[in-house]
């Protein structure tokens, strides 16, 4: 276990719905990371945000977007879901850091999401 | 987006040495190159971090030469419960921004 919590665990929903995925990250830890991993894309880094602020962005799609709350808990809020959104959703969290960009992440257990 | 690659497969048997190598020509210059080993529908698991040489923990070490444009992984001695997914992750700059990449991964099977 590594301390990253992510609710839900499995969605199923419908083309043109919105969901949000929640992520809670190890205590103490500051930044938070957004992975999609798909069956034919590996794994693809969203976002991450430190202390609440957008840190780094990746190839993340106008349709999504994410935040970080004061109490450091993330969501990733997905909408106009299309079939191709159907994917493992990982959340992960690092330690602060100072000085370089040394980031040991702990990844959350995922959410399934299966656009139907 | 320059790509991180990684050799799609790897077989091995049990009691041998593993080294799997990550090329990422495109890594920014403060970042640090870090692996992870992923099972089926698990999150990706930390194995190892390093920045430039060689490093070593009690599951692998890591072997980065100067220009740090790859890297290698290496498990000693691997067992059956060793059959999994690896992965480099390193950030790289793109479009003056800085991004994180996962490599390709690499699935190691280990046989008896």
């Amino acid at each position: 276990d590594s301390g990253v919590t992510q609710t839900p665990k499995h969605l199923i929903t419908a083309t043109g719905q919105r969901v949000t995925l929640r992520c809670s990250p190890r205590s103490g830890d500051l930044s938070v990371y957004w992975y999609q991993q798909s069956l034919d894309q590996g794994l693809q880094f969203l976002i991450q945000y430190y202390n609440g602020e957008e840190r780094a962005k990746g190839n993340i799609l106008e349709r999504f977007s994410a935040q970080q709350f004061p109490d450091l808990h993330s969501e990733l809020n997905l909408s106009s879901l299309e079939l191709g959104d159907s994917a493992l959703y990982f959340c992960a969290s690092s330690p602060p850091f100072f000085g370089g960009d040394q980031e040991t992440q702990y990844f959350g257990p995922g959410t399934r999401l299966l656009v139907l | 987006l320059a790509k991180t690659t990684q050799p799609i497969s790897m077989d091995s048997y049990e009691g041998q040495e593993v080294n799997i190598t990550c090329s990422h020509n495109n890594i920014a210059t403060n970042d640090y190159i870090t692996w992870y080993q992923q099972f089926p529908s698990q999150g990706p698991r930390f194995i190892i971090q390093g920045y430039k040489t060689k490093v070593t923990n009690e599951v692998a070490s890591l072997f980065i030469p100067a220009d740090r444009k790859s890297s290698t992984l290496s498990l000693p001695r691997v067992s059956l419960s060793d059959t999994a997914v690896y992965y480099c992750l390193v950030g790289v700059m793109d479009t003056g921004r800085r991004a994180l990449t996962f490599g390709s991964g690499t699935r190691l099977q280990v046989q008896p």
